[in-house]
């Protein structure tokens, strides 16, 4: 069974300060993907990423950087300068690829981090 | 604006109830998803329809269904209403038949109430 522990249940950072969300991932098997969405104030879940097993670069895109370890089951998330419209709830999760078995490609999510950024 | 719209936002009403949610994907989109959030549970995959037909089963109670219809909106049924059932529930749509190939993009979510 698939599994994505965010042990950060919340973390508050002052503007300008650099902050990383944890996430790690356990799953049986070999193909999977990795996702991390955001949910701002108002509510909507916004897809900021999404990473396969076999791809271990890391990737940045703006203020926003994915370290993906799968030596430790790692995919965390790192927003430098942080902003207060960084403020939000912040989800990974997992999907596994199980090829033919169709409706098993289902995202598990973790429970969230809540970041709060202090002006 | 992710261009998926749910209906009602919000909903209050009592436990034996019956209530439907309703979800128009984006234009394009075939498949539609419902999550469940809440405090005690998180974010639950519930269900999944592409073009029609159902595509993955989560942790869905008996007392729900859900079905997707010709011009790809979705409905969410919830019957026998429980106190625990109170939560957000989200609709996300996609271009493609799984999350691994394709974004998935969420409306704003119903948040139902059972008192």
């Amino acid at each position: 069974a698939q599994k994505v522990t965010q042990a950060q249940t919340e973390i508050s950072v002052v503007e300008k300060e650099d902050v990383t969300l944890d996430c790690v991932y356990e799953t049986r098997d070999t193909t999977y993907y990795l996702f991390w969405y955001k949910q701002p104030p108002s509510g909507e879940l916004v897809f900021l990423i999404r990473r396969n097993s076999f791809d271990e670069q890391n990737e940045i895109s703006g203020r926003y950087s994915w370290n993906f370890q799968k030596s430790t089951s790692s995919f965390n998330f790192t927003i430098t300068a942080s902003q207060v419209v960084d403020s939000a709830v912040y989800f990974c999760a997992l999907s596994e690829a199980q090829g033919s078995n169709f409706g098993n490609e289902k995202l598990t999510f973790g429970t969230g981090t809540r970041l709060t950024i202090i002006p | 604006d992710s261009g998926v719209t749910q209906t009602p936002k919000h909903l209050i009403t009592a436990t034996g109830q019956r209530v439907t949610l309703r979800c128009s994907p984006r234009s394009g989109d075939l498949s539609v998803y419902w999550y469940q959030q809440s405090l005690d549970q998180g974010l639950q995959f519930l269900i999944q329809y592409y073009n029609g037909e159902e595509r993955a089963k989560g942790n869905i109670l008996e007392r729900f269904s859900a079905q997707q219809f010709p011009d790809l909106h979705s409905e969410l049924n919830l019957s026998s209403l429980e106190l625990g059932d109170s939560a957000l529930y989200f609709c996300a749509s996609s271009p493609t038949d799984s999350p691994n190939t394709g974004e998935l993009f969420f409306g704003e979510g119903s948040r139902l109430t059972v008192l």
